[in-house]
């Protein structure tokens, strides 16, 4: 019984390139929550999404970021042209209800240089 | 949203010692987690627990929902159990279903 896998778990890019991380959910989860954590602060929460549906996106900056959870794969959050101040630990977390229960994935480490 | 306060911040153990570590929250909640994020950074679900007390192990945690807290007991604390404590809570609406985070604990067990 797999958690959720995120990849990759570290990823470096230049500044104005592109990031996009993946998220697997447990197996028959079909809400999938996306959070950021900066260096020594909490998780603040970025999206929630549902099968092909964005449900909450209160967290997510208003440029430049996108996500995705279509109906056959990972759900996908992409970080165009990225900047310094992108640099943090993402993580995607998934539930089989709405905010009941959650379970986290290790992360992704993304490194702006 | 929520407001999540947590104490103490920082925390520092000798191995076999017991802690309680303190979650209070601005707002009365109908989810509560306890995380652990160990050295490493990966994050571990502990808890589950909206309400009442639940043991698993040498941890422990408890819930008061109508005073809006909650508690997690370490007992004979271990050098594993160093890391980055979180709580987080929500309030289940048609609206969002986002945990707000406390800023966590950090623990460190000496030998």
């Amino acid at each position: 019984n797999a958690g959720v896998m995120q990849n990759p778990r570290h990823l470096v890019r230049r500044r104005g390139q592109e990031a996009r991380l993946r998220c697997s959910p447990v197996k028959g989860h079909s809400h999938v929550y996306w959070y950021r954590q900066l260096p020594e602060e909490g998780l603040k929460f970025m999206v929630y999404l549902q099968k092909e549906n964005i449900i909450d996106e209160s967290g997510m900056p208003k440029e430049r970021f996108s996500a995705e959870f279509p109906k056959e794969g990972p759900s996908i959050l992409r970080i165009q042209q990225v900047v310094r101040g992108d640099s943090a630990a993402y993580f995607c977390a998934s539930s089989a209800k709405g905010g009941n229960g959650y379970t986290f994935g290790s992360g992704t480490r993304l490194t702006v240089v | 949203g929520i407001q999540v306060e947590q104490s103490p911040p920082d925390l520092i153990l000798q191995e076999g010692a017991n802690s309680t570590l303190r979650c209070n929250f601005s707002d009365s909640v109908n989810n509560l987690q306890w995380f652990h994020q160990n050295p490493w950074g990966q994050l571990i679900n502990l808890f589950y627990i909206p309400s009442g007390t639940k043991q698993n192990g040498r941890l422990s945690a408890t819930t008061v929902a109508t005073e809006r807290y909650s508690l997690l007991y370490i007992s004979s604390s271990q050098t594993t159990d160093s890391g980055v404590y979180f709580c987080a809570g929500n309030r289940n609406s048609n609206s969002g279903y986002a945990l707000n985070f406390g800023k966590g604990t950090s623990l460190l067990v000496t030998p």
